[in-house]
């Protein structure tokens, strides 16, 4: 069965302090793995889009890699304003209509 | 124009009300989505129009009933619903098994 597994559940950081979040999958034939961030009461915003082993995509303080088996989202020097819960989905290639989504992590930073 | 706009933002209503969610998206995508989202869950897959045409239902109970009138339109009719269907309501869409743009949602509570 596909399924994702994000950790840690919860994660607090002071201002500047650099770290990871995970996230594990499996799924039969990987067309693709998404990370999203959503703020509370919104929708989930695109960050970005991982196809293939050893891929990597940044995006100001964001930076995410690809695995066989997982793929992090480092997050250098934060800000309070990337508080919020980041969301990892992977889509199978056997049914492209689907996002099969983690239960993502909370991340709160604070000054 | 890179959004998928959401209407109502907020809605109430009562257990015999029939009311509906309205999602509009004018890039030119050809799937759409119902996501149900609890608080502090990931979002849940209910339906998926592709190409116009209901290609997923999640086993949704009959209350909720989906409508694509066009393809950049997509409505979620909703009937004698019940306190536990209070939730956040997303639509998205993409390209056909690409990723997703999702709305900001409809908050929606039933009493």
């Amino acid at each position: 069965e596909d399924q994702v597994t994000q950790s840690p559940e919860a994660l607090r950081l002071q201002e500047g302090e650099s770290s990871s979040l995970n996230c594990s999958y499996t799924v039969s034939g990987l067309r693709g793995l998404f990370w999203y961030r959503q703020d509370p009461g919104k929708g989930p915003e695109f960050l970005f889009t991982l196809y293939s082993a050893g891929e990597e995509k940044e995006k100001e303080r964001l930076k995410a890699t690809l695995t066989k088996k997982e793929s992090f989202l480092h997050i250098t020097a934060p800000k309070p304003e990337d508080s919020a819960t980041y969301l990892c989905a992977v889509q199978a290639w056997v049914d492209t209509d689907k996002l099969i989504f983690g239960t993502g992590t909370r991340l709160q930073v604070f000054p | 124009d890179t959004e998928v706009t959401q209407t109502p933002k907020h809605l109430v209503m009562g257990m015999t009300n029939k009311k509906s969610l309205k999602c509009e998206q004018h890039m030119g995508h050809r799937a759409m989505y119902w996501y149900k989202q609890k608080a502090k869950k990931p979002p849940e897959l209910m339906f998926v129009y592709s190409y116009e045409k209901l290609s997923i239902n999640e086993s949704v109970p009959s209350r909720f009933s989906p409508e694509c009138p066009n393809s950049s339109l997509l409505n979620l009719h909703l009937h004698a619903l019940q306190p536990e269907d209070s939730a956040l309501y997303l639509c998205a869409s993409s390209q056909v098994g690409d990723g997703y743009t999702f709305g900001s949602g409809t908050r929606l509570t039933v009493v």
